[in-house]
């Protein structure tokens, strides 16, 4: 099993609708979640981050983080062509290492 | 401010030989890490420098190697390359050791 998760996607929406990417971890000891985007060629780059369980917002995204459930997800609201991209998850434990997932790839379509 | 900087862009090495190669952290940033991306793949953690000093290690061999400058910069040293080694080598900076991870653009490796 991966220490953490993702849909493989890839994963399509219309544009202006809500996508939703989900990603699981294995090591119950984590305490910082984060979601980085990724475009074709490029580097990562980071949209949010979540310590605590609930919803954090920020503008179109929404992060919630369920530790019983070791779940995290990343919602993007009134999605447009320029979300598209590898959406990847990364969950930390206080030794700071950063794990990745293998991304989900959104497409959203005019 | 300048953000995180590496180099090598891009670079081509014959199977055997050696790499190094160089990050510079954003500005008040005190922690670099390493990692390297396959094709489709995310991110695999290589190791992670604070302090000059490796504290963290991820399942790589003992050619992959590293160096952290009092200035906080880093280097990543690959000795006896492999055709395996051809990736995407990512450097991030982070405040501390559980902080978001602020990414260079790269240093795009090619074992011929």
């Amino acid at each position: 099993q991966k220490e953490v998760e993702q849909n493989s996607g890839p994963l399509s929406v219309p544009e202006g609708a809500i996508a939703s990417l989900n990603c699981t971890y294995s090591d119950r000891g984590s305490q910082s979640f984060f979601w980085y985007r990724q475009y074709s060629g490029k580097s990562p780059e980071l949209i949010m981050f979540i310590y605590s369980n609930g919803d954090k917002e920020d503008g179109r995204f929404t992060a919630q983080l369920n530790k019983a459930s070791q779940y995290v997800s990343l919602l993007i609201r009134d999605s447009q062509p320029s979300d598209s991209a590898t959406y990847l998850c990364a969950v930390s434990t206080n030794a700071g290492k950063s794990t990745f997932g293998d991304g989900t790839t959104l497409t959203v379509k005019p | 401010d300048a953000g995180v900087t590496q180099s090598p862009t891009h670079l081509i090495k014959t199977r055997g030989q050696q790499v190094t190669l160089r990050c510079s952290p954003k500005s008040g940033h005190d922690t670099v890490s390493w990692y390297q991306q396959a094709l489709g793949q995310g991110p695999q953690f290589i190791f992670q420098y604070y302090e000059e000093e490796e504290r963290q290690r991820g399942n790589f061999p003992d050619r992959f190697s590293g160096h952290q400058y009092p200035n906080y910069s880093s280097e990543l040293n690959v000795n006896a390359l492999l055709l395996g080694d051809s990736a995407l080598y990512l450097c991030a900076s982070s405040l501390g050791r559980d902080s978001p991870l602020h990414f260079g653009n790269g240093t795009r490796l090619t074992v011929t």
